[in-house]
């Protein structure tokens, strides 16, 4: 079974600064999907990145992007720039590469506070 | 832009009755999705359903779980007998093909009471 671990519960950061937030995840599989989804007090989940873990590359949208190390199980986000509306909890969030379903499984979330 | 429609935004009911989450997934979309947040708590995996039938479930999809698509454009999940522990917000999602990334409905905050 998969495991994702996000080990800060609550962050803040000052408007305009940049902050990473952590995640380590556990599987045995080789071909997985990793994403960062975003909750904002509306509670809708927002996709906010994805990584495929054949890619090297870092996946990058605008201000987010990730730090993504195989070999540690590491997939930490990236906000540069951050504004009074990233303030949300983020959840990392795994995903089997397999021919049957594509169920997602969840960290515990980090609760982002943008600052002014 | 397309999104996932979910109805209603809260339902509260009595313990023991039946209840119906209702979710109109993304037109184009084939897989389908239902997971829960107890308040306070990580986003659990209940459901997904492909091609009519259930693709996967987790071990909180017990027989008080079932789910649905009764006409081209809804998912439904239905509760048969709720109990005060199934209080949560429920999640429907879609994604338009497996492992691409699921786009989530905006949730209904079930209360059992």
């Amino acid at each position: 079974a998969q495991t994702v671990t996000q080990s800060q519960p609550e962050m803040s950061v000052q408007e305009a600064e940049t902050v990473t937030l952590s995640c380590t995840y556990d599987t045995s599989e080789s071909n997985y999907y990793l994403f960062w989804y975003k909750q904002p007090p509306s509670r809708q989940m927002i996709l906010v990145i994805r990584q495929e873990a054949y890619k090297q590359q870092n996946a990058t949208e605008n201000r987010f992007s990730v730090n993504f190390q195989k070999a540690a199980k590491s997939f930490s986000l990236k906000i540069s720039d951050s504004q009074l509306g990233d303030t949300a909890m983020y959840f990392c969030a795994f995903m089997k590469g397999e021919t049957s379903g594509s169920r997602l499984t969840f960290g515990e979330g980090t609760q982002l506070t943008v600052n002014p | 832009e397309p999104e996932v429609t979910q109805t209603p935004s809260h339902q509260v009911t009595q313990m023991g009755q039946e209840v119906i989450l209702r979710c109109v997934p993304i037109s184009n979309h084939l897989y389908f999705y239902w997971y829960r947040q107890i308040l306070g708590q990580k986003v659990e995996f209940l459901v997904s359903f492909y091609n009519n039938e259930i693709s996967e479930k987790s071990e909180i999809f017990d027989d008080q779980f079932s789910v649905e698509r009764p006409d081209g454009s809804n998912f439904t999940l239905k509760i048969r007998s709720t109990k005060l522990e199934d209080s949560a917000m429920y999640f429907c999602a879609s994604s338009e093909f497996m492992n691409t990334e699921a786009f989530f409905g905006q949730g209904t905050r079930l209360t059992v009471v």
